[in-house]
């Protein structure tokens, strides 16, 4: 079974420029979750989607970050325009329900220069 | 407020020597405990997890953790460690049940030295 995989692994972009990072959950897990770790900080939660639907956003930093699961599979997380405090690494995570154990990806880092 | 505290962030120990991660919460409300480890270049992985029952869980590899209600704590630690446990650990809380919207620790990188 193939876990979680994100594109790409690593991204550098300028300030005010638009990057997307994609993660792929576990075939069959309909929870999936954004996290995103700043440098030296703790790895914070960002969203949690079932299926298709946002069921929790409470962590989005603000309205440059729009995530979206269209037909319940891959998501993205597009960061428009990107500021110099977006650098940092972004986990994607799947479950199968929102009680089952999170399988992470390896995550995309995320420079902003 | 609900919150994770790893008080150290980088731990040296030289290999087969004993080892401890400490972690703690606040919280209010009834918790659910993990500790997530990080090898080089890959994903977080579950290392293990208190739920409910016996507060002392174990992985499968040599590590455990002791769920400490009145100190609130759930250190991690291991009698002997190997080279490949050199990893970052993060300490994790689910103040809301079950695994959803996981509150993590700062981590703690875990140099094993040969």
């Amino acid at each position: 079974e193939a876990g979680v995989t994100q594109f790409p692994s690593h991204s550098v972009i300028e300030k005010g420029q638009t990057v997307t990072l994609r993660c792929d959950p576990i075939s069959g897990h309909d929870n999936l979750y954004w996290y995103r770790r700043v440098m030296g900080k703790e790895i914070k939660f960002l969203l949690h989607f079932v299926k298709e639907s946002k069921q929790d956003e409470s962590g989005m930093p603000n309205n440059r970050f729009l995530a979206e699961r269209t037909g319940g599979t891959y998501s993205t997380l597009k960061v428009q325009p990107a500021e110099l405090e977006d650098s940092g690494v972004y986990f994607c995570a799947s479950s199968r329900t929102g009680w089952d154990e999170q399988y992470f990806g390896p995550g995309t880092r995320l420079t902003v220069t | 407020a609900q919150s994770v505290t790893q008080l150290d962030s980088q731990v040296p120990v030289f290999e087969e020597a004993p080892v401890e991660l400490r972690c703690n919460y606040s919280s209010s409300v009834s918790v659910y405990l993990f500790w997530y480890v990080q090898y080089p270049n890959q994903g977080l992985q579950l290392l293990l997890k208190y739920l409910s029952g016996s507060t002392l869980v174990e992985s499968i590899n040599g590590f455990e953790a002791e769920f400490n209600k009145s100190q609130t704590s759930f250190h991690l630690r291991k009698p002997s460690v190997h080279i490949s446990d050199t990893a970052e650990y993060f300490c994790a809380v689910s103040f809301s049940g079950g695994y959803q919207k996981v509150t993590f620790g700062i981590g703690t990188k875990l140099q094993v030295i040969p």
